[in-house]
């Protein structure tokens, strides 16, 4: 199976400032048929279901605020959220879909400071 | 709207049997494949299964491989879960997710979850 570790497991910032949530994959999740990574970004909220935010590596759903970016190659991934609202507190997760199982990293808790 | 509704969770003793459902609306439930993902109380995502829009191909993660089956009626555009040999370790909200994707030519492309039902709880208890 492919282990998805995030780092760090919480951050807590002021309103505004730049969050950086990091993805490592254990190995390759480039797709070589349509030569796209098979990386999603989810957000999740308290009592809430998930909710897409990026996938593809870097495609932003339709809906999702431009300060949310994703970035990254290889094995290494990043979800960016440029200046932190209130409403982004929620925890984040990444996502491989390369292959069977699908698995996540362990989330990470965004907060305001 | 796209819309999944969970249901069916609910207190089951170990060792017992539940179903879920997952009733699909706002798109065209037959063409897509579907998922469960489970997350226990203050824990992470789990994914749990998966099945193609036919219904004649599906995926388990081994932790319920043998206990779960996954199926779908696409004549009543709904999804199940039917859980069996439930183990105090299966207690989770069990979600139900439509994989994204896109297709260019013959070959299709995707894998990650665009829409989420609310999630249905359950909970194995002796």
């Amino acid at each position: 199976d492919i282990v998805m570790t995030q780092s760090p497991d919480s951050l807590a910032l002021s309103l505004g400032e730049r969050a950086t949530i990091n993805c490592k994959s254990s190995q390759n999740i480039l797709n070589g048929s349509n030569n796209k990574i098979c990386l999603a970004w989810y957000q999740q909220k308290p009592g809430q279901p998930p909710k897409l935010l990026i996938y593809w590596a870097y495609t932003r759903e339709s809906g999702v605020p431009d300060r949310f970016s994703g970035s990254g190659s290889g094995t290494d991934f990043t979800l960016t959220i440029s200046s932190l609202q209130a409403e982004d507190v929620a925890v984040y997760y990444c996502q491989q879909y390369y292959s069977i199982p699908r698995t996540f990293g362990q989330g990470t808790k965004v907060e305001i400071k | 709207e796209v819309q999944l509704l969970d249901s069916g969770g609910g207190l089951v003793q170990t060792g017992g049997s539940l179903r879920l459902s997952c009733a699909a609306s706002g798109f065209t439930f037959s063409s897509y494949w579907m998922y469960w993902v489970r997350q226990a109380p203050g824990k992470g995502l789990v994914w749990v299964s998966r099945i193609n829009n036919e219904g004649s191909t599906t995926s388990y993660a081994d932790s319920v491989k043998g206990r779960f089956t996954i199926s779908r009626d696409n004549a009543k555009n709904t999804l199940y879960l039917e859980m069996h040999s439930l183990r105090a370790e299966d207690t989770a909200v069990y979600y139900c997710a439509r994989e994204g994707g896109y297709c260019s030519g013959e070959r299709c492309y995707g894998g990650y979850s665009d829409y989420w039902g609310q999630g249905t709880l359950v909970v194995v208890s002796s």
